[in-house]
């Protein structure tokens, strides 16, 4: 059965800091890889994606995830946090034609001051 | 462009009490979806309508029925509300060339007293 792992339910992070999100999938087909962000009582916003080739991508607000086949994992990154980075991110994925986006269960990032 | 709007925002039903949630793209997408969001399980995708005229079961589509109305509209009813179907519910879309690219909407915060 295809799965998607977010091992970290929650991560604080200094403002200026660095921030790593991790993904991991388990998916017998070549996946669709998306990172999603939510603001709190807000809608799910599409930060990036990865459908093929380069496996670095860049996304909005200065985030980017690397696609690795090797350890089927798909991991955010962003330099510097900003206070407004503060949300909770979904690692999602999707394979085959079966219309079903697999969501992880999130990570929530808290960026103190 | 709106994007995908739905509404209500918020509403609170009483066990057994019926409703409907309206959902409207006007990104000109063939494909729609409602999910549920839950504390710590991401968002699961309950029906989704590959194209106008269709609609299909996703992982958990008990008590929830679904209506393709056109192409822009996709309602999603509870014909008899419990307490276990209190949650966040999102809409979204996505063009047929790239299924798995959803877009969503603000979401409808859902109590069942």
């Amino acid at each position: 059965a295809q799965s998607v792992t977010q091992p970290d339910i929650h991560i604080t992070v200094s403002e200026g800091a660095s921030l790593e999100l991790r993904c991991n999938y388990s998916y017998g087909a070549t996946p669709y890889l998306f990172w999603y962000v939510q603001s709190p009582g807000q809608g799910l916003q599409l930060l990036l994606k990865y459908f093929s080739g380069d496996t670095l991508v860049q996304g909005i607000k200065g985030f980017e995830a690397e696609f690795k086949r090797s350890q089927s994992s798909f991991n955010l990154r962003k330099p510097s946090v900003h206070w407004s980075d503060a949300a909770e991110y979904f690692c999602a994925v999707g394979a085959g034609i079966d219309y079903k986006l697999s969501f992880g269960a999130g990570t929530t990032v808290t960026v103190r001051a | 462009n709106a994007g995908v709007t739905q509404t209500p925002k918020f509403q609170v039903l009483k066990t057994g009490q019926s409703m409907t949630l309206q959902c409207a793209q006007d990104m000109n997408h063939n494909s729609m979806y409602w999910y549920r969001q839950d504390p710590g399980m991401g968002l699961r995708l309950i029906y989704y309508s590959a194209s106008e005229g269709t609609t299909d079961k996703g992982e958990v589509p008990n008590g929830y029925n679904v209506s393709r109305l056109n192409k822009r509209e996709f309602s999603l009813r509870l014909e008899s509300a419990a307490p276990s179907q209190t949650s966040v519910y999102f809409c979204a879309s996505s063009d047929s060339e790239m299924i798995y690219e959803q877009y969503f909407g603000p979401g409808t915060r859902l109590t069942v007293t």
